[in-house]
């Protein structure tokens, strides 16, 4: 079956950074979508990986690793807007999206 | 980024009625949109993809006849929700795929909230 895992909740401190892991067993793969989600709204788009390495983009870093089936998202000098939900979300050989249940991230003063 | 809208964003009806959700790709040529519910405090669940000109393909455990999808257009999909009943009260999100290469790209309208009374 096809599957992806990432930690359920995580709590990190203002200004530090944090990692979000995701793995991944899905049959083909066409690429990784990490996307944000406040509460009550649309997720939004993050980042996209298709190749092995870090892509960055602002605060945010997002790395795969296709032979481990691992990405991670990276989040750096953390605000309190960073609360919300992470969810990683990989596209397979038919192009549905499979998704994580997402990580909630807490964010404390 | 490119732009996904949805319309309504809420509605609510009376059970039994029809209600339609459009969800439309503003610059940019979709052949596949997907459409996901979401029960509050959980994820995303992926019901059917959508793709142009074709019959939607409906994850299992989702009634075709229930949750109709029409993929008339390459800038257009819709949902409707036949015979609502109060259990299909939900937010209910679409998102247009753009193939670009490596740049394949996914992006989410910005829901519609559906309450069944």
């Amino acid at each position: 079956g096809q599957n992806i895992d990432q930690p359920t909740e995580m709590t990190a401190t203002e200004g530090a950074i944090v990692q979000i892991n995701c793995t991944y067993q899905t049959s083909g793969f066409n690429g990784l979508f990490w996307y944000q989600q406040h509460a009550g709204e649309a997720p939004t788009f993050l980042s996209y990986n298709v190749l092995d390495g870090l892509e960055e983009k602002g605060r945010f870093s997002s790395f795969l690793s296709r032979s481990k089936g691992y990405s991670y998202l990276l989040l750096k000098e953390l605000q309190m807007k960073d609360s919300a939900s992470y969810l990683c979300a990989v596209l397979d050989s038919n192009y549905q999206l499979i998704w994580g249940a997402g990580t909630k991230l807490i964010i404390k003063p | 980024g490119a732009v996904v809208s949805q319309h309504p964003s809420w509605v609510i009806c009376k059970s039994g009625t029809s209600v339609k959700i459009e969800c439309r790709s503003l610059d940019f040529q979709a052949t596949t949109m997907f459409w996901y519910r979401q029960f509050p405090k959980q994820s995303l669940m992926l019901m059917a993809t959508s793709n142009e000109g074709s019959k939607a393909t409906y994850e299992q455990g989702v009634e075709k006849d229930k949750f109709l999808i029409n993929h008339a257009s390459l800038t257009l999909s819709t949902l409707t929700v036949t015979s609502a009943h109060p259990e299909d009260s939900s937010f209910y999100i679409c998102s247009a795929l753009r193939l670009a290469g490596e740049l394949n790209e996914q992006f989410f309208g910005p829901g519609t909230r559906l309450t069944v009374l």
